[in-house]
C-alpha cells in the first residue's frame, strides 16, 4: 500500500465548477498536510497547510482534513483555466517528521 | 526574500560522468530536501537533511549517488558514475521547523546521454 495515495486523473471540470481532489494516506500518526500546485515544466507551489480536522479556507480554495477516515481534500471553487495544473498532496509522518508526496493529480479546467 | 535557488538549471552530460547538484536554501530554514521527479515516478525523496545531518537517505537509489550539507546554507548532490536512467528533474526544498511546509527551487533538468 502505497503512504499517500491519488487518483492520477485527468480530472476534468467545466469553468466556474468545482473541482474536488482527494488524497488518502496509511499512518494514522501522521501530523501535517499540504497541497501543492505543480505547472507543467515548473516546482511545486504551497497552495495551502492544514494541521487539524475540519476545513480550513483561502480565497477559492478549501482544505478539508478528517484523520479518523484518514484522508484529505482540496476543493477549488469557480475553477479557471489557470487552474489547469497537477495537484500534489503531501503528508508529514514519523518520527523523522519524513513528507511523502502522492503521484498527483492532473486538473484540466475546460473553457 | 530570495527562495531556494538552484544550479545548474538544465544540465546535459554523457554516461559516466560526474554530475554535481547545488542548492542554497532558504535563510533560517534548518531542513533541506533533495527530490527526483521523472513521468513514471513521480516526486520522490532521497535525502533529507535536519541541522546539515543527514536524517534520512533511504531513498538514495545506488553507492553512485551522494549528498553533503557542510553548513546551512549549501546542499550538493553528486552522481558518480552517471547513468541514462538517471535523467529527470531533481528538486531541493527547504523548510523551517518539522512539521511545517517545504519551499522548493526551480530544479534541474537532468539530461545523460
Amino acid at each position: 500500500q502505497k503512504e499517500v495515495e491519488q487518483n492520477s486523473g485527468p480530472l476534468s471540470v467545466p469553468e466556474g465548477a468545482i473541482a474536488s481532489l482527494n488524497c488518502t494516506y496509511s499512518d494514522r500518526g501522521s501530523q501535517s498536510f499540504f497541497w501543492y500546485r505543480q505547472y507543467s515544466g515548473k516546482s511545486p507551489e504551497l497552495i495551502m497547510s492544514i494541521y487539524s480536522n475540519g476545513d480550513k479556507e483561502d480565497g477559492r480554495f478549501t482544505a478539508q482534513l478528517n484523520k479518523a477516515s484518514q484522508y484529505v481534500s482540496l476543493l477549488i471553487r469557480d475553477s479557471q483555466p489557470s487552474d489547469s495544473a497537477t495537484y500534489l498532496c503531501a503528508v508529514i509522518s514519523g518520527g523523522y517528521q519524513k513528507v511523502t508526496f502522492g503521484i498527483g493529480t492532473k486538473l484540466q479546467v475546460i473553457p | 526574500d530570495a527562495g531556494v535557488i538552484q544550479s545548474p538549471r538544465h544540465e546535459v552530460t554523457e554516461m559516466g560522468q560526474e554530475v554535481t547538484l547545488r542548492c542554497k536554501p532558504i535563510s533560517g530554514h534548518n531542513s533541506l530536501f533533495w527530490y527526483r521527479q521523472t513521468m513514471m515516478r513521480g516526486l520522490e525523496l532521497l535525502i533529507y537533511f535536519n541541522n546539515n545531518v543527514p536524517i534520512d537517505d533511504s531513498g538514495m537509489p545506488e553507492d553512485r549517488f551522494s549528498a553533503k550539507m557542510p553548513n546551512a546554507s549549501f546542499s550538493t548532490l553528486k552522481i558518480q558514475p552517471s547513468e541514462p536512467r538517471d535523467s529527470a528533474v531533481y528538486f531541493c526544498a527547504s523548510r523551517y521547523g518539522q512539521l511545517y511546509e517545504q519551499y522548493f527551487g526551480p530544479g534541474t533538468r537532468l539530461t545523460v546521454t
